[in-house]
């Protein structure tokens, strides 16, 4: 079993609707990264956090450190949303950086 | 202007040869990364360097030798490849402080193929 766990693995959603994404994980975390990998394979850093919430345009990121949990919503989803996201986790103890197995997004017009 | 540039963007080659895949990064950044993503698009991290030393090895074979010039280059050889060793390699790089604590920026993947 992964250290690092995402739900959904897919996902398929219309054009406008509200996404979450999970990410849990089974190690002490001091910090976690949400990323982007488009169709074509380039990696994007969405956030970086290590308490509360961020937010970027109409993405949001949230995080519960005590309940190894983290969240990234996509509010007013567009098709240029498709693409995978990742979830990272810095490992506490040993800085040591674990990667979830990715969720696939597709968003239909 | 790229930001971090990793060459070439594919690379075929044969069992037994050796390969060596660059990156450069403009960003001034301290701390240069490479990742393999298998064929289940499944993301590790390899090495991390900082200031041209290595401070991770994330039990890769030493077959893999991380090389950095300066800062801004961290280039990739791979000694006798094997058919494992397919994949797509990432370089990234991030700020000096905090390492992962930072956000990182990734190079477009080098995909690599052996036979």
């Amino acid at each position: 079993k992964n250290e690092v766990e995402q739900s959904p693995q897919n996902l398929t959603a219309q054009e406008g609707e509200f996404i979450t994404i999970n990410c849990s994980y089974s190690v002490g975390i001091s910090a976690l990264h949400w990323l982007q990998q488009h169709p074509g394979g380039g990696i994007v850093s969405l956030f970086m956090l290590s308490s509360g919430k961020k937010k970027h345009g109409r993405l949001i990121a949230t995080i519960n450190i005590q309940e190894k949990h983290s969240s990234l919503h996509i509010t007013a989803s567009h098709p240029r949303d498709s693409a995978v996201y990742i979830c990272a986790a810095v490992g506490g103890d040993t800085d040591k950086l674990i990667f979830g197995t990715g969720t696939r997004l597709q968003v239909f017009p | 202007d790229t930001a971090v540039s990793q060459t070439p963007k594919y690379l075929v080659t044969q069992m037994g040869n050796d390969k060596s895949i660059k990156c450069e990064q403009n960003l001034g950044h301290d701390t240069m990364y490479w990742y393999k993503q298998d064929s289940k698009k499944f993301l590790k991290i390899m090495f991390s360097y900082n200031n041209k030393e290595l401070i991770i090895n994330e039990t890769v074979p030493n077959r893999f030798s991380p090389k950095s010039p300066d800062k801004a280059h961290l280039n990739l050889h791979i000694n006798s490849l094997e058919l494992g060793d397919s994949a797509v390699y990432f370089c990234a790089s991030s700020p000096l402080e905090g390492g992962y604590y930072n956000e990182q920026f990734f190079g477009p993947g080098t995909r690599l193929t052996v036979l």
